[in-house]
């Protein structure tokens, strides 16, 4: 979806370095999202984040951090990348509970992330 | 947060109905059935989403029984554009935090 974006798209980095991956919406969405996906695998949630002020760990946040540092922004980092950190990794948005019908989750094009 | 169950993989011909279903014997009373579609090198995109009975929309139908434990997602004529993996999720609507299983692999054969 075009109003939700992320940067790079493409990335190779060494081992042991700090990566920030950044995720940006126009969507006016409340909520926001970090998956990562591995190979034949499905998605597994790292952080979400309800608002500026609300930031929660997800399924598999060790060696991950992240910053909201406005409602249309959600950057990801990794301090100190390790080898099997190399996936892809996508944002989401979704517009706060019981605003809409449904309660759907938006999703910018992926990062792919390789750690040599 | 409900498990799903879901078919790794299916195969099906242009033309044909599809369906996929996806059992979630734990699903709570708050919880909400949605489906979600990708395509390879894309992010997931939202198919469908119920609570009970049938919901029919543009793009497919999802038919939940009355005891909710499973659901089954309907694709009507699917084209070779079908191929994809489709995943079945199970969760309040109100605390989002929803878990994606690994789907179900679709290859549509001409």
């Amino acid at each position: 979806d075009a109003d939700v974006t992320q940067t790079p798209r493409n990335r190779i980095t060494k081992t042991g370095k700090r990566i920030m991956l950044e995720c940006s919406q126009t969507k006016g969405h409340d909520r926001m999202y970090w998956y990562r996906q591995d190979p034949g695998l499905g998605l597994r949630l790292i952080y979400y984040s309800f608002d500026v002020k609300d930031i929660n760990k997800g399924e598999i946040s060790d060696g991950y951090s992240v910053s909201r540092q406005a409602q249309a922004k959600f950057s990801l980092s990794l301090e100190s990348a390790i080898p099997n950190q190399t996936a892809l990794y996508f944002c989401a948005t979704s517009e706060r509970a019981g605003r809409t019908m449904y309660n759907e989750q938006f999703f910018g094009p992926g990062t792919r992330l390789t750690v040599l | 947060l409900a498990k799903t169950t879901q078919p790794i993989s299916m195969d099906s011909y242009e033309g044909q109905e599809v369906n996929i279903t996806c059992s979630h014997n734990n699903i709570a009373t708050n919880d909400y059935i949605t489906w979600y579609q990708q395509f390879p090198s894309q992010g997931p995109r939202f198919i469908i989403q119920g609570y009970k009975t049938k919901v029919t929309n543009e793009v497919a139908s999802l038919f939940i029984p009355a005891d909710r434990k499973s659901s089954t997602l309907s694709l009507p004529r699917v084209s070779l554009s079908d191929t994809a993996v489709y995943y079945c999720l199970v969760g309040d609507i109100v605390d989002d935090k929803i878990i994606f299983g690994k789907g179900t692999r679709l290859h549509i054969l001409p």
